[in-house]
């Protein structure tokens, strides 16, 4: 099943914050998260596996929490780079040792000078 | 470096035809997928693939076929084609075998638009 991201879009001025935000029904092993600009492939930005753990690197950093299958990515004073579409995925087993890597529906983020 | 690649870029082709796209990946990775994503952007697994067994999307017509004549490639074959399959196609790699938690590394991705 699709995790849900929120917002669906978003616009900001060089410097603010922003975070996004995805939402799985099921129980999940990991989340990633990729960013996508216009005409390009999507392109991995990080992987949280379960135990809550934060990741992050630069300005941009996620967290996941397992018991409420959430995954936020938080973007701090965020730069004209940082437009594109961020995408999360939600790791979950699909039976017969494998997993189930379902994307969501995306996040269109932004920035203007 | 996602040292995926595939050809061709571009594909502009009548209904009914029949064409395939092909990727390579040089990493010797074993876990290989082809992606959908249609003009909302909604990225949709179509197949994933190791060297034991292919998994596939119940939802993807069986026109669509993938092909693997050895671990390096993954070429996806569509047959009839109708104007419902234009969107972008995308090839990716990750370096398990599906355990979870892997790294998708993407192609450039092949756009296709049946006319």
């Amino acid at each position: 099943q699709q995790p849900v991201q929120s917002p669906q879009a978003v616009i900001l001025r060089e410097g603010e914050d922003a975070v996004i935000n995805c939402s799985s029904s099921k129980a999940l092993y990991s989340v990633h998260w990729y960013r996508q600009k216009h005409g390009e492939a999507p392109v991995f930005l990080m992987i949280l596996l379960k135990g809550g753990e934060q990741k992050g690197h630069d300005k941009i950093s996620a967290s996941f929490n397992e018991k409420k299958q959430q995954s936020s990515l938080y973007l701090t004073a965020s730069q004209l780079s940082y437009s594109g579409t961020y995408f999360c995925g939600t790791d979950a087993y699909s039976g017969a040792g494998s997993y189930q890597l379902t994307f969501g529906k995306g996040t269109k983020l932004s920035v203007i000078p | 470096d996602t040292a995926v690649s595939q050809t061709p870029k571009y594909l502009v082709t009548q209904m009914g035809n029949d064409k395939s796209i092909k990727c390579e990946q040089n990493l010797g990775h074993d876990t290989m997928y082809w992606y959908k994503q249609d003009s909302k952007k909604f990225l949709k697994i179509m197949f994933s693939y190791n060297n034991k067994e292919l998994i596939i999307n119940e939802t993807v017509p069986n026109r669509f076929s993938p092909k693997s004549p050895d671990k390096a490639h993954l070429n996806l074959h569509i047959n009839s084609l109708e104007l419902g399959d234009s969107a972008v196609y995308f090839c990716a790699r990750s370096p398990g075998t599906r355990g979870g938690g892997e790294t998708q590394y993407f192609g450039p991705g092949t756009r296709l638009l049946v006319l």
